[in-house]
């Protein structure tokens, strides 16, 4: 079974709004870490949010937010405002179990166009 | 540098040729992570140094694939005998000594793409 699954491909969103990408994750461990990673044409892959499964507020990093549903097991990132640097590829990342240096599993991504 | 460096940036290889790809993580950073990613596709681990211990290499697809850390510092993937389904790009990774909540980020390269042909 997949332990990340990002349901949607592409996405397009017009400049200055908001957008949700999907992210569900499969795990039987009670500590676990979820990521999200934006991957521009360059290559390079940077750190957007973070949520630990103990956490109880939903993470914030700027115009991101993780709306982080436990019992659902499901991790949506939210970009508000977008703007045309956003386009890119977007990936959810699971870290299982309690060691910070667990190998990141990762789903396929989706690839958010922003339109002018 | 200020970032995770990866050398070559391309690389073309003709198959069954040996290649040998270089990381050099964020100076202070003891965990380094070597991820493979397909077109199309998300990265896939390979496998993971803490210093120059090598503690996890279960993401190796096969023993043509090795990897090394001797000083603990820079790290270099290597591939034997190359096949066109080697194709990817190849992305390291490093984390700072103290990974707890966020600070478990991974800071990546901007990878090698390996071709095969």
């Amino acid at each position: 079974a997949q332990k990340i699954t990002q349901t949607q491909p592409g996405m397009f969103v017009q400049e200055k709004e908001a957008v949700t990408l999907d992210c569900t994750y499969d795990t039987s461990d009670q500590s676990y870490g979820l990521f999200w990673y934006k991957q521009p044409s360059s290559g390079e892959m940077i750190f957007l949010i973070y949520q630990g499964s103990y956490d109880e507020q939903n993470a914030t990093e700027g115009r991101y937010s993780l709306n982080f549903q436990k019992a659902r097991k499901s991790a949506n990132l939210v970009i508000s405002a977008s703007q045309l640097g956003d386009s890119a590829m977007y990936f959810c990342a699971m870290r299982e179990g309690r060691s910070g240096n667990t190998p990141l599993v990762f789903g396929k991504g989706t690839r958010l166009s922003v339109i002018a | 540098g200020a970032g995770v460096s990866q050398s070559p940036r391309y690389k073309v290889a003709k198959r069954g040729q040996d290649v040998a790809l270089r990381c050099d993580p964020i100076s202070g950073h003891v965990s380094l992570f070597w991820y493979q990613q397909a077109l199309g596709q998300g990265p896939e681990f390979l496998t993971y140094f803490q210093n120059e211990a090598q503690l996890d290499k279960s993401g190796l697809p096969s023993d043509r694939f090795f990897a090394e850390r001797p000083e603990g510092s820079v790290s270099t993937l290597k591939i034997q005998r190359t096949q066109q389904e080697d194709s990817a790009v190849y992305l390291c990774a490093s984390s700072s000594p103290y990974p707890q909540g966020k600070n478990e980020k991974l800071f990546f390269g901007s990878g090698t793409q390996l071709s095969v042909l």
